[in-house]
C-alpha cells in the first residue's frame, strides 16, 4: 500500500540548532515529492518540491531537501532555525503518472525556543 | 494569502445535521481538492474535481459528497454529522494534472456537538 512515513512526531530544539525532518515513502513508481508548512492558525504553503533533476533542491527560508531514491527517502533539512520556524511540516508524495492524489505524512511540529 | 478563498471559517453545529463547505480556487486553476485534518487522522484526502469532473476519490464517507460547478468553485456537503465529523476541511487548487503544486485554502474548521 502506498503510505507516507514522518519520523518524528514533535522535535524541540534552541535557535540556531540545525534542523532535520525525515520523510519516507512506499510508493510503486516515479514519484513527485513536496514540503508543506502550517504555521500557527495558517494554511498550508509549499517549501519546496522535487519533480526531477538534481535530488538536492532548495525551498524557500533556507530550507533544503535530499531525495535519495534508493532509499525513498525525501529529508528536510535547515542549518539554522529561527523562532519563526515554529510550525508543523508535512512531507507529501503524488505518483507522477497519477497526481491526483497528494498523500500527506502524519505531520511534524516543530518547536523552536528562542 | 493563497488566492485559495473558503467559507465558512468556522462553523459550530449539532449531530445529524447537515452542513455546505464552500471554496473557490485561485483564479485560473482548474483542479479543486478537498482535505481533512484532524488530530487522530493527520492530514486525508477526500476527493479531488478537474474542470467539473470527480477525478479521484480518497477516504471519502457515504454520508460525504462534493461537487465543481461550472464557475470552478466547489461545495463539500456533509451529512449525518457525528462527532468524529469534527475537523479542518482545507480546500486546495492548481492548474490541473502534472503541475504538481497546491495552493490550499485558509481551512473551514467544523465542530459538531
Amino acid at each position: 500500500a502506498q503510505s507516507v512515513s514522518q519520523h518524528n512526531h514533535h522535535v524541540i530544539l534552541s535557535e540556531a540548532a540545525s534542523l532535520e525532518l525525515g520523510c519516507n515513502y512506499s510508493y510503486g513508481g516515479t514519484v513527485n515529492l513536496f514540503w508543506y508548512v502550517q504555521y500557527p492558525g495558517q494554511h498550508l504553503q509549499l517549501l519546496l518540491k522535487y519533480f526531477s533533476g538534481d535530488p538536492l533542491v532548495k525551498g524557500i527560508k533556507g530550507f533544503e531537501a535530499e531525495f535519495i531514491k534508493s532509499k525513498f527517502s525525501f529529508n528536510l533539512r535547515k542549518p539554522s532555525v529561527q523562532w519563526s520556524d515554529t510550525a508543523e511540516y508535512f512531507c507529501a508524495v503524488t505518483l507522477r503518472s497519477n497526481d491526483y492524489k497528494l498523500s500527506f505524512g502524519a505531520g511534524t511540529t516543530v518547536t523552536v525556543r528562542a | 494569502d493563497s488566492g485559495v478563498t473558503q467559507t465558512p471559517k468556522h462553523l459550530i453545529t449539532a449531530t445529524g445535521q447537515r452542513v455546505t463547505l464552500r471554496c473557490s480556487p485561485r483564479s485560473g486553476d482548474l483542479s479543486v481538492y478537498w482535505y481533512q485534518q484532524s488530530l487522530d487522522q493527520g492530514l486525508q484526502f477526500l476527493i479531488q474535481y478537474y474542470n467539473g469532473e470527480e477525478r479521484a476519490k480518497g477516504n471519502i464517507l457515504e454520508r460525504f459528497s462534493a461537487q465543481q460547478f461550472p464557475d470552478l468553485h466547489s461545495e463539500l456537503n456533509l451529512s449525518s454529522l457525528e462527532l468524529g465529523d469534527s475537523a479542518l476541511y482545507f480546500c486546495a487548487s492548481n492548474l490541473g494534472p502534472n503541475t504538481g503544486e497546491l495552493f490550499f485554502g485558509e481551512g473551514s474548521r467544523l465542530t459538531v456537538l
